[in-house]
């Protein structure tokens, strides 16, 4: 399995653009996460999915921040507008159903840049 | 307070030394623990998981104190490679719905 994949690896772009970050989970794994991380407040669960379907969308931060999951393959982060203090990585993470002590696979990020 | 909180560092130690890192956590439901690796601008791994019993990986131990609530990491004969930021997981239920990482701490091995 490539793990997870997540795209593009880097994004540039100017305020009040719109932003899609893309994820694909590994194949099997049940629930995937949207992290944030910066150096003020390192990594911030955004939301979780489940069978994908969203569960805990507590983290997001604004009305700019959506994702979604059509279906257990892919699944977007969207900023609309972007702004300068949405600059961060973003990472995608997935891990199986199961219980006990079972990690997250992180993909490599997605490193913002909002100009 | 924070839910997990980790000593940001960093620990500057020559290679060979023996160096141990202490995470505290809030939630007394948490159930289980790990800890993940990150090198710089790269994606957290996991590096162990914490049992309760405590549990070895070659140099690395790590500990977990419930009446306390803190883990630890312990890295013995520290490797050059093992320069990174190292991150504290709590999850609050069993299927790791709730995974929150602590801000991680910093460690240099230097030659």
């Amino acid at each position: 399995d490539a793990g997870v994949i997540q795209s593009p690896r880097h994004e540039v772009t100017e305020m009040g653009q719109e932003v899609t970050l893309r994820c694909k989970p590994i194949s099997g794994h049940d629930y995937l996460f949207w992290y944030r991380q910066t150096m003020m407040r390192g990594l911030e669960l955004l939301i979780y999915f489940n069978n994908n379907v969203p569960i805990d969308d507590s983290g997001m931060p604004e009305d700019r921040f959506s994702a979604k999951m059509p279906n257990a393959s892919f699944s977007t982060l969207k900023i609309q507008p972007s702004e300068p203090r949405d600059s961060a990585v973003y990472f995608c993470a997935s891990r199986p159903s199961r219980q006990g002590l079972s990690e997250a696979f992180f993909g490599q990020g997605t490193r913002l840049t909002v100009v | 307070r924070k839910e997990v909180e980790q000593d940001p560092g960093p620990f500057n130690v020559p290679e060979g030394a023996t160096v141990a890192f202490n995470c505290t956590y809030s939630n007394s439901a948490s159930q289980s623990f790990f800890w993940y690796r990150q090198d710089c601008r790269k994606e957290p791994k996991l590096l162990m998981s914490v049992y309760s019993s405590g549990n070895e990986d070659g140099r690395f131990t790590a500990q977990l104190n419930r009446a306390s609530q803190y883990i630890s990491l312990l890295i013995r004969d520290s490797k050059l490679s093992d320069s990174a930021t190292y991150l504290c997981v709590v999850n609050t239920d069993n299927y790791g719905q709730n995974f929150v990482f602590g801000p991680g701490t910093r460690l240099s091995v230097l030659p």
